[in-house]
C-alpha cells in the first residue's frame, strides 16, 4: 500500500525557517517524480514544487522561487521541503504528493499524504 | 486568481447529474494540454477522479465522467449520491507560467 507521512509543520515566526519532511513507502520511491502541494486555510490547492526521480529536474512556482528549496533521498524513501524567509501567505496544509508516471501532460497525481500543517504567525 | 476558471460552487439533488466547468484559454487547455480532475472530500487529502480529460482510475465510478473541448474541459456527475459533497479541482499546464503546473480555483458540490 502506497503511503506518504509528512512532517515538520508547525508554527514559525515571519521570517524564519522550516523544514518539512515526507516519508514514503509502498512503491518504488526512486522511480517517481514526487510534489510539493499546499492549501492555504479555507482555500484551494497551490501546486508549490516538484522534482524527477532522479533529481535532474526541480520545478517551484514563482510564489515560493528562491526561499523554497525540493530535495530528496532516494536511499531513505523521503521528499524534503526546506522553507525559508517565511510569510504570512505560506500558511497552509503542505502535502506530499506523487506523480502517477502516466504518461500525458501535465502527469497527474496520484497518490497524497495527509498533509502537514504550516503557519506563519508572530 | 487562477488561470483556470472554476464556478465556486454548484449543486443538485440527489439522483440528478450536474456538470462543473474549468475554462482556460490558448495557453494551457487551448494548447491541448491534458486536464485532470480531483475530488477532495470534507477534511481530506484530494484524490484522482479522471486523468488525461476523460480516463477514470481504477475505482472510480463509472457516475464520473470527464471531457474537453476547445479551451475548456468539464466534469460531469450523474446519479448524484450523498457522498459525492466535497470540493472539485482540475489541473493543467500553463505555457505562460514558468513552471507550467495549475489547479483551478475549485468548486464546492453541494448535494441538497
Amino acid at each position: 500500500e502506497v503511503q506518504l507521512v509528512e512532517s515538520g509543520g508547525g508554527l514559525v515566526k515571519p521570517g524564519g525557517s522550516l523544514r518539512l519532511s515526507c516519508a514514503a513507502s509502498g512503491f518504488t520511491f526512486s522511480s517517481y517524480s514526487m510534489n510539493w502541494v499546499r492549501q492555504a486555510p479555507g482555500k484551494g490547492l497551490e501546486w508549490v514544487s516538484s522534482i524527477s526521480s532522479s533529481s535532474s529536474y526541480i520545478y517551484y512556482a514563482d510564489s515560493v522561487k528562491g526561499r523554497f528549496t525540493i530535495s530528496r533521498d532516494n536511499a531513505k524513501n523521503s521528499l524534503y521541503l526546506q522553507m525559508n524567509s517565511l510569510r504570512a501567505e505560506d500558511t497552509a496544509v503542505y502535502y506530499c504528493a506523487r506523480d502517477s508516471g502516466i504518461a500525458v501532460a501535465p502527469t497527474p497525481i496520484d497518490y497524497w499524504g495527509q498533509g502537514t500543517l504550516v503557519t506563519v504567525s508572530s | 486568481q487562477s488561470v483556470l476558471t472554476q464556478p465556486p460552487s454548484v449543486s443538485g439533488a440527489p439522483g440528478q447529474r450536474v456538470t462543473i466547468s474549468c475554462t482556460g484559454s490558448s495557453s494551457n487547455i487551448g494548447a491541448g494540454y491534458d486536464v485532470h480532475w480531483y475530488q477532495q472530500l470534507p477534511g481530506t487529502a484530494p484524490k484522482l477522479l479522471i486523468y488525461g480529460n476523460s480516463n477514470r482510475p481504477s475505482g472510480v465510478p463509472d457516475r464520473f465522467s470527464g471531457s474537453k473541448s476547445g479551451t475548456s474541459a468539464s466534469l460531469a456527475i450523474t446519479g448524484l449520491q450523498a457522498e459525492d459533497e466535497a470540493d472539485y479541482y482540475c489541473q493543467s499546464y500553463d505555457s505562460s507560467l514558468s513552471a507550467h503546473v495549475v489547479f483551478g480555483g475549485g468548486t464546492k458540490l453541494t448535494v441538497l
